[in-house]
């Protein structure tokens, strides 16, 4: 299957520090990748639809100045999370549409797991 | 509004058959979907089904899916170790292509 990648797979920062995380589609185009939080024994919320070359689209109650996207170009869409607070611990998973199979199959990241100290 | 539920815990026996259920309430879901979690990492695209259809099989895996009930199973046959992990049940309604998951189903296989 297609392959989606993120970066970095844990990371570990001070409280009020900011932290980028990468997602990257491998071996194929995204125009659109997805952006999930979720907590421990929890199931996947999603945050915002990152799109190239316009503006992320943010799920209700989901901060656009703390979670900033960035859709750089068509295998890689970032988040970064502004001033880090311990709530905002959590593990963080991309995902990518496939194009040939328009949105039928969706491929996710292996997670990035963030702790804030 | 959407919503899908699991149930939270599975345990069979090595060899068994498991079956995981869900249950969805946006009549406008186009594609269900189910994923393998396992500890730590991404989710993984186990198979998933269109809803004019009532059943899909890979391999081990059927599906199947009453759409008058809004209710999607998922039969593993002959599980095994290997197996364990939490299943996520989705449902993509029929804009974009916005997922919405269950709780997931923490399925545990005894040798």
């Amino acid at each position: 299957g297609a392959v989606v990648s993120q970066h970095p797979s844990w990371v570990i920062c001070k409280s009020g520090t900011s932290v980028k995380i990468e997602c990257r589609s491998l071996d194929f185009q995204a125009t659109t990748m997805f952006w999930y939080r979720q907590f421990p024994k929890q199931s996947l919320m999603l945050m915002a639809t990152s799109n190239e070359g316009s503006k992320a689209t943010y799920e209700q109650g989901v901060e656009k100045d703390k979670f900033l996207i960035n859709h750089a170009s068509l295998t890689l869409s970032t988040l970064t999370v502004t001033s880090a607070h311990p709530e905002d611990s959590s593990f963080y998973i991309c995902s990518a549409p496939h194009p040939s199979g328009g949105y039928n199959e969706q491929f996710f990241g292996p997670g990035t797991r963030l702790t804030v100290l | 509004g959407e919503d899908v539920e699991q149930s939270l815990f599975l345990s069979v026996r090595e060899g068994d058959s498991s079956v995981i259920n869900c249950t969805y309430t946006d009549s406008s879901s186009t594609y269900l979907y189910w994923y393998k979690q396992e500890p730590g990492a991404g989710l993984q695209l186990l198979t998933y089904i269109f809803s004019n259809m009532d059943m899909k099989q890979d391999q081990r895996l059927t599906v199947l899916l009453n759409k008058k009930d809004k209710h999607l199973s998922l039969r593993i046959a002959d599980t095994q170790t290997g197996d364990s992990a939490i299943y996520f049940c989705a449902e993509r309604a029929n804009q974009g292509g916005k997922l919405i998951f269950g709780q997931g189903t923490e399925l545990s296989v005894k040798p």
